[in-house]
């Protein structure tokens, strides 16, 4: 399996902050003949489904807020949330479909 | 646009089989892949399994031997069967569509709002 970790677990942020989420990969997201990290980052608030953010590392969902912006390759990558307003309180989570055996990283919930 | 509904027991006793239905309303099931995933309470999400309209599946090792699924294309339907159940698989169940760009190796772009089991007796 490959095995997703994220960093931190919690983060308290101020309105109108910067937010970083961490998450690191056992293995290479990277698949070579296509140059695609195979990443996906997911927002996750009480009571609702996961709703994706970013795939393939960087791109942007349709309709998500461009405050969202994802980075890295290989086996690390960051969400960053540029300016955090209070509808962005939320578990997030990052998991690569590299393998079709899906995981998921443990989530990090952010605070304000 | 497409929605997924999950339905079923919400309480299912220790030993018996989870059986959970997803139905998809606003487009057709057939030329997707589908997923189920889980979400102990107040925990992180596993993926389940994953079955594709030709009845195709691929299922988490952790949970293979005990995971059934199946496509029901004249109801526009797809199913999880999680057999010989334990506290252990009390969660949220989603049902899930991977999305359309390289499936199956995508990301799931279209959710259910989930359904609480509960194995108790």
């Amino acid at each position: 399996d490959i095995v997703m970790t994220q960093s931190p677990d919690s983060l308290a942020v101020s309105l109108g902050e910067r937010a970083t989420i961490n998450c690191k990969s056992s293995r290479s997201l990277l698949y070579n003949s296509n140059k695609r990290n195979y990443l996906a980052w997911y927002q996750q608030k009480p009571g609702q489904p996961p709703k994706v953010l970013i795939y393939w590392a960087s791109t942007r969902e349709s309709g998500v807020s461009d405050r969202f912006s994802g980075s890295g390759s290989g086996t690390d990558f960051t969400l960053t949330i540029s300016s955090l307003q209070a509808e962005d309180v939320a578990v997030y989570y990052c998991q690569q479909y590299y393998s079709t055996l899906y995981t998921f990283g443990q989530g990090t919930k952010l605070e304000i | 646009q497409m929605q997924l509904q999950e339905s079923g027991p919400g309480l299912v006793k220790p030993s018996e089989t989870l059986s959970l239905t997803c139905t998809v309303s606003g487009g057709s099931i057939t030329n997707y892949y589908w997923a189920w995933i889980r979400q102990p309470p107040g925990k992180g999400l596993e993926w389940i399994g994953n079955i594709y309209f030709s009845g195709n599946t691929n299922y988490n090792p952790s949970l293979k031997s005990r995971v059934t699924m199946s496509m029901d294309t004249s109801k526009n339907q797809f199913s999880l069967k999680l057999s010989s159940v334990t506290a252990s698989d009390t969660a949220v169940y989603y049902c899930a569509m991977v999305a359309t760009i390289a499936p199956p190796n995508s990301w799931f772009d279209l959710w259910g709002q989930g359904i609480l089991v509960t194995v108790s007796s």
